[in-house]
């Protein structure tokens, strides 16, 4: 069954750090995203990309940020300086366009990221 | 501001029983809303989306939709102990492909 595939699955990083977190989609899928949940809180959405650019972007994804699809298969995210408070579980997902159908997203398992 | 809100529980319910999980929403806007099952430390994983009043089932799962009432539910018929994980509800956002999701409910099947 196809599915979301993240690495790393986990990253330790120092404070001021770049991270990139790398992700895969399905294959057929036209939508990206970028989820993330700190521990214990709810899942919140930072980035959604379509056709090559970014389609909608929270108040979370900041400066800080960028999401890049460097060729036909990698989808990225990028974090520029990281601060102790970027410390969460970052979730990759992506979906198929269906006129009339709501977009089903799947996730992949994840990258947690730790910053020191 | 647009919120979902889920009872975050613990929902304990026997084996073999039905387990009801809830949901409301504000954005009055939202047209699709999806369920979600998250095992600890894991990835959300979808179980079904609904975007039309009234019930929807999937095998031993029945989501169902009230508008009117900014309401969404999910009952689990014959629940399992593998049936144990905390389930996020989601709600789309208007005019937008991204989700907003409640804090989730934990619910644990007793055997």
């Amino acid at each position: 069954e196809p599915e979301v595939t993240q690495t790393p699955s986990h990253q330790v990083t120092q404070m001021g750090q770049e991270v990139i977190l790398r992700c895969v989609p399905i294959s057929n899928h036209l939508y990206f995203y970028w989820y993330r949940q700190i521990l214990g809180q709810k899942v919140e959405f930072l980035v959604s990309f379509y056709n090559n650019e970014i389609s909608e972007k929270s108040e979370i994804f900041d400066d800080q940020f960028s999401v890049e699809r460097p060729d036909g298969s990698n989808f990225t995210l990028k974090i520029r300086s990281t601060k102790l408070e970027d410390s969460a579980m970052y979730f990759c997902a992506s979906s198929d366009l269906w006129e009339g159908y709501p977009p089903e997203a799947f996730f992949g398992q994840g990258t947690r990221l730790t910053v020191v | 501001q647009k919120e979902v809100e889920q009872n975050s529980g613990p929902l304990s319910v026997p084996e073999g029983a039905i387990a009801s999980l809830n949901c409301t929403y504000s954005d009055r806007g939202s047209q699709s809303f999806f369920w979600y099952r998250q095992y600890s430390g894991k990835s959300p994983e979808l179980i079904m989306f609904i975007y039309s009043n009234g019930d929807k089932e999937d095998g031993r799962f029945t989501a169902q939709l009230n508008k009117a009432s900014q309401y969404v539910s999910l009952l689990i018929r014959d629940s399992q102990p593998s049936d144990s994980a905390t389930y996020l509800c989601a709600a789309d956002q208007t005019g937008a492909n991204n989700l907003f999701f409640g804090t989730g409910t934990r619910l644990t099947v007793i055997p």
